[in-house]
């Protein structure tokens, strides 16, 4: 089956750095894309990921393995406002998107 | 503002009740989703209208039924739910090529809070 992997819940700091894996298992690859979602609102699109490597977008950065099936989102200076879901989402080679369950971010002052 | 918009926000009713979910895109997308999102657990698509054609029914109960009049407006009926169909119903649209090979990114409306009593 296809599944996609990401911590349920992370805490970190205010003014701090985190790092929010996400492993996938898919039947073939066409890119990975991160979402944030605030409580009560609408998931936005955050980066697009097909290629290795590290895409920076301000403080926010998002790497990618194909070979290992690994993505991270890294989340610099952080704000109170990045507090939030993250979610992760993969094409499958028939361009299927798949979904993980999202990581909760927590940020403390 | 994502471009896409849903009403009602929130949506309580009875298992015997019937309502429709609205959707309406301003983006200009040809391609148009309806998700359930229940807590700790991945999207689940349920529908696609891709250039106004439903492509994707994943196997979803007959209690829920989408239609697509135009490419930017979307819709969800729904009769005799249960009390497991409570979750937050998004919608999205994208632009999408003929045949539906596309990488781009989904834009998403902020979500129909639904409760069944």
């Amino acid at each position: 089956g296809q599944n996609i992997d990401q911590p349920t819940e992370m805490t970190a700091t205010e003014g701090a750095i985190v790092q929010i894996n996400c492993t996938y298992q898919t039947s073939g690859f066409n890119g990975l894309f991160w979402y944030q979602q605030h409580a009560g609102e609408a998931p936005t699109f955050l980066s697009y990921n097909v290629l290795d490597g590290l895409e920076e977008k301000g403080r926010f950065s998002s790497f990618l393995s194909r070979s290992k099936g690994y993505s991270y989102l890294l989340l610099k200076e952080l704000q109170m406002k990045d507090s939030a879901s993250y979610l992760c989402a993969v094409f499958d080679s028939n361009y299927q998107l798949i979904w993980g369950a999202g990581t909760k971010l927590i940020i403390k002052p | 503002e994502t471009g896409v918009t849903q009403t009602p926000r929130h949506l309580v009713m009875g298992m015997t009740n019937k309502k429709s979910l609205k959707c309406e895109q301003h983006l200009g997308h040809n391609a148009m989703y309806w998700y359930k999102q229940s807590a700790k657990k991945p999207l689940e698509l349920m529908f696609v209208y891709n250039f106004k054609e439903q492509t994707e029914n994943n196997s979803v109960p007959s209690r829920f039924s989408p239609e697509c009049p135009n490419s930017s407006h979307l819709f969800l009926h729904l009769h005799t739910l249960q009390p497991e169909d409570s979750a937050l119903y998004l919608c999205a649209s994208s632009q999408e090529v003929s045949g539906g090979l596309s990488n781009q990114p989904q834009h998403f409306g902020d979500g129909t809070r639904l409760s069944i009593l």
